[in-house]
């Protein structure tokens, strides 16, 4: 299996662009998480959904931040106007086994 | 709610050498434990979990033991390695009998290991 698949790896935008991160969680696992990773916060959970369905996404940080997950194959994480606080690397995860999250390899964000 | 706490780094060793890196916890229910690591530019990876207290968890010579008592999952390593400059996580989940649930991470410790 290719694993977690993230795009793009990198992303730079400018202030008060949309930005769209996509992922692909190993096939078969039926709940998928975001995360965002910056140095003042480290790792922070944003959403995460079992079966497709959202079930918390209380560490949506603002309206701005939305995501999606309209088959088992792929999610969205839309960030709609951008800011430069925004800029961190954002990894999405999927559950195999249990406890055990597969995490993939990030976009990095840059919001200039 | 839940939360972790984990040493502040940069840890620098020189090879061989002892490791341990503190983590403790608070959490309502009866968490499991977790120790990600992580290298430069990548993902995490699971390095070793423990789902109840006693339990031990090790993977690559690296080990850590659920403490109810005291609230900790330490990590250690007998004689770390070069390659084993990472930043490693702690951090528990309250998922109940494995189900999805988020994790609640520590702020991570960078570890460099000098030849």
């Amino acid at each position: 299996d290719a694993g977690v698949i993230q795009s793009p790896r990198h992303e730079v935008t400018e202030m008060g662009q949309e930005v769209t991160l996509r992922c692909k969680p190993i096939s078969g696992h039926n709940s998928l998480f975001w995360y965002r990773q910056t140095m003042m916060r480290g790792l922070e959970l944003l959403i995460y959904f079992n079966n497709n369905v959202p079930i918390d996404d209380s560490g949506m940080p603002e309206d701005r931040f939305s995501a999606k997950m309209p088959n088992a194959s792929f999610s969205t994480l839309k960030i709609q106007p951008s800011e430069p606080r925004d800029s961190a690397v954002y990894f999405c995860a999927s559950i195999g086994g249990p406890h055990e999250q597969f995490f993939g390899p990030g976009t990095r964000l840059t919001v200039l | 709610g839940d939360s972790v706490t984990q040493m502040e780094g940069p840890v620098t060793l020189s090879e061989e050498a002892f490791l341990t890196i503190n983590c403790t916890y608070t959490a309502t229910g009866y968490p499991s434990l977790f120790w990600y690591v992580q290298y430069p530019g990548e993902g995490l990876q699971l390095l070793l979990k423990a789902t109840k207290a006693d339990d031990k968890g090790s993977n690559k010579g690296f080990e850590a033991t659920y403490r109810k008592e005291t609230t900790s999952f330490h990590l250690e390593k007998g004689s770390v390695q070069v390659s084993d400059s990472a930043v490693y996580f702690c951090a528990l989940s309250d998922a109940i009998g494995g189900g999805a649930d988020g994790l609640t991470f520590g702020k991570g410790t960078h570890l460099i290991i000098q030849p």
